[in-house]
């Protein structure tokens, strides 16, 4: 069965310091993975996704995530946070097929200082 | 092009009551994905219509039903509501031949007192 893991609930990172956002992943065949964000009371807005390739992946708003097999891990990263990035990210796995449907993990609260 | 929209945005409703929440797709899309978030956790899969038809479906029980129309818009019902029910309800558009294309609508809000 396929699964995810984001093993913090909340992060807090002072305005512009570096953000990683951890997530492990389960899955038995070639995981597909995205990070989303959602703004409270919001819909979740992708922020980048991995299906293949270069296991470096470039997202919107500054956002970057690394694909490591070996580590079953595919982790968020901003070099510079800002305020607006408060929100809550979820990790998801499914597959990259208008049918398919995402496991998401339990989600991380980000919190930014100033 | 449209995305998709979800109403009502909130709703509160009494134990045992049923209630049903609308979804209309992005323009194009002819996949309809139901999920349910509770508070402090992230979506969970309940179930996915495609041609009017039931594709997939979450561990969730058969309270939890649904319905797609010709236009792709869909419904979701649950029945003999729980006070676990309460969560934001999310609706996903896709098209299933094409790849990847999720759209999510902002949710909606059910509160079961």
């Amino acid at each position: 069965a396929q699964s995810v893991t984001q093993p913090d609930i909340h992060i807090t990172v002072s305005e512009g310091a570096s953000l990683e956002l951890r997530c492990n992943y389960s899955y038995g065949a070639t995981p597909y993975l995205f990070w989303y964000v959602q703004s409270p009371g919001q819909g979740l807005q992708l922020l980048l996704k991995y299906f293949s390739g270069d296991t470096l992946v470039q997202g919107i708003k500054g956002f970057e995530a690394e694909f490591k097999r070996s580590q079953s891990s595919f982790n968020l990263r901003k070099p510079s946070v800002h305020w607006s990035d408060a929100a809550e990210y979820f990790c998801a796995v499914g597959g990259n097929s208008g049918y398919s449907t995402l496991t998401f993990g339990k989600g991380t609260m980000l919190l930014v200082s100033p | 092009e449209t995305g998709v929209t979800q109403s009502p945005t909130h709703l509160i409703k009494t134990r045992g009551q049923q209630v049903t929440l609308r979804c209309s797709s992005q323009s194009g899309h002819n996949t309809v994905s139901w999920y349910q978030q509770a508070l402090g956790q992230g979506p969970q899969f309940i179930f996915q219509y495609y041609r009017e038809e039931e594709n997939g479906r979450g561990n969730f029980p058969p309270r939890f039903s649904g319905l797609q129309f010709p236009n792709y818009s869909s419904e979701l019902n649950v029945n003999a509501l729980e006070l676990d029910d309460s969560a934001l309800y999310l609706c996903a558009s896709s098209f299933a031949q094409g790849g990847y294309g999720y759209t999510f609508g902002s949710g909606t809000r059910l509160t079961v007192v």
